[in-house]
């Protein structure tokens, strides 16, 4: 079964600083899709950044980027010039086409002004 | 456009009523999901619809009646729960499902309180 994995149950960054939020996986398939969440206290799960298995390019979103690291099997979040709207539930996800979305446990991050 | 709407956004119930969840989508996507979440925990899949047909079920109780009358919509009909049942219900929707890997796109949720 595949698994993701969250270690840091929850973080705290100074606004307009930088944090990175870490995320592994463990899985024997070679196709697969890697994904951030994020669920602000107001609860709407939004899709952060998506990761596709077979690209070496990392992922960037505007203030968002991952570091995929596939032999490690790492996936981790980095947040720039922090916001206090960052401020949320982020949730690291696989997929693959024999696997329906695994979620991580999640990382509360609070970003202070 | 990317938006799921679920209604309503609150529910209370007692464990004898009969009630249900709805949820709409149109992005043209034709895979629909009925996730459970309770709170600080990450969302656990309770249901999966592909091209309107259920395609997975993880092991939920009668109680909880999935239904998707179109590619549109996607009902949760509730009855006889369990305080325990109490929870944030969400649905999602992608372009494609069961062993495709397409992102999925959530809904607001509906918090379910039972009485």
């Amino acid at each position: 079964a595949q698994t993701v994995t969250q270690s840091q149950p929850e973080m705290s960054v100074q606004e307009a600083e930088t944090v990175t939020l870490s995320c592994t996986y463990d899985t024997s398939e070679s196709n697969y899709y890697l994904f951030w969440y994020k669920q602000p206290p107001s609860r709407q799960m939004i899709l952060v950044i998506r990761q596709e298995a077979y690209k070496q390019q990392n992922a960037t979103e505007n203030r968002f980027s991952v570091n995929f690291q596939k032999a490690a099997k790492s996936f981790s979040l980095k947040i720039s010039d922090s916001q206090l709207g960052d401020t949320a539930m982020y949730f690291c996800a696989f997929i693959s086409g024999n696997t329906p979305l695994v979620f991580g446990k999640g990382t509360r991050l609070s970003v202070i002004a | 456009d990317t938006e799921v709407t679920q209604t309503p956004k609150h529910l209370v119930m007692g464990m004898t009523n009969k009630k249900s969840l709805k949820c709409e989508q149109h992005m043209g996507h034709r895979a629909m999901y009925w996730y459970k979440q309770k709170a600080k925990k990450p969302p656990e899949l309770m249901f999966v619809y592909s091209y309107e047909k259920l395609s997975i079920n993880e092991s939920v109780p009668s109680r909880f009646s999935p239904e998707c009358p179109n590619s549109s919509l996607l009902n949760l009909h509730l009855h006889a729960l369990q305080p325990e049942d109490s929870a944030l219900y969400l649905c999602a929707s992608s372009q494609e499902g069961t062993g495709k890997t397409y992102e999925q796109y959530f809904g607001p949720g509906t918090r379910l309180t039972v009485t």
